[in-house]
């Protein structure tokens, strides 16, 4: 089955604390996988992409095959990183499968 | 257009009522797509046209729920006989290749649907 998982529903740090927000996924084949962020008020927006391996607002994660893993990663968490954070795979067909969404939370 | 628009931003309705919602890709995009955000339940896949056509609409959760797109453009969500569960952020998007695989989607801002 496909599936993604995140296993917090809320992860809640300090300013210039480390962050890392977890995704497991489950899928037969090669997928892509992304972070997507949602600001308050805002739209869901692309954070970063698997395939293009950057690093944006200071954000990366890495594609760990053997665990099936795609955990987001920053050193040094600001408070405007605080959103909800949503991982998702994409196959052959182009359907983004989302998982069940982190929100960061960073305390000042 | 410039981004993704959906309309209305904001509905209520009463139980039992008939509710259409709108979407407008970005120009030229030929993929759209619809997913449901709820609390708890993240997003949820409803629907995904490629041109004019539904290749999987598996994700509809009943036979209230139905989608067209017209012109390879403008796509519509109907939900007939609304219950309160229908309750949620409605979330279309749109990509500019055959299977978003590299690229994603953008999103637009959604319309909030409430069902009393």
């Amino acid at each position: 089955a496909q599936r993604v998982t995140q296993p917090e529903k809320l992860l809640s740090v300090f300013k210039g604390a480390p962050v890392e927000l977890k995704c497991n996924y489950s899928y037969s084949g090669s997928p892509e996988l992304f972070w997507y962020v949602q600001y308050s008020r805002q739209r869901l927006q692309l954070l970063l992409r698997h395939i293009s391996r950057e690093s944006i607002k200071g954000f990366t994660a890495d594609l760990n095959k053997g665990e099936t893993s795609f955990h987001l990663k920053k050193p040094f968490a600001q408070e405007e990183d605080s959103a909800m954070y949503y991982c998702a795979l994409t196959g052959n067909t182009g359907k983004l499968i989302f998982g069940q969404g982190t929100t960061l939370q960073v305390k000042p | 257009g410039a981004g993704v628009s959906q309309s209305p931003s904001n509905k209520v309705t009463e139980k039992g009522k008939d509710v259409e919602l709108r979407c407008d890709p970005i120009s030229g995009h030929t993929a759209l797509y619809w997913y449901r955000q709820s609390l708890g339940q993240g997003l949820e896949f409803l629907i995904y046209f490629q041109g004019n056509s539904a290749p999987d609409k598996s994700g509809l959760p009943s036979d209230r729920f139905s989608a067209e797109r017209t012109g390879g453009s403008v796509s519509t969500l109907t939900i007939q006989r609304t219950q309160q569960e229908d309750s949620a952020v409605y979330l279309c998007a749109s990509s500019n290749d055959r299977t978003a695989r590299y690229y994603g989607y953008t999103f637009g801002s959604g319309t909030r649907l409430t069902v009393v």
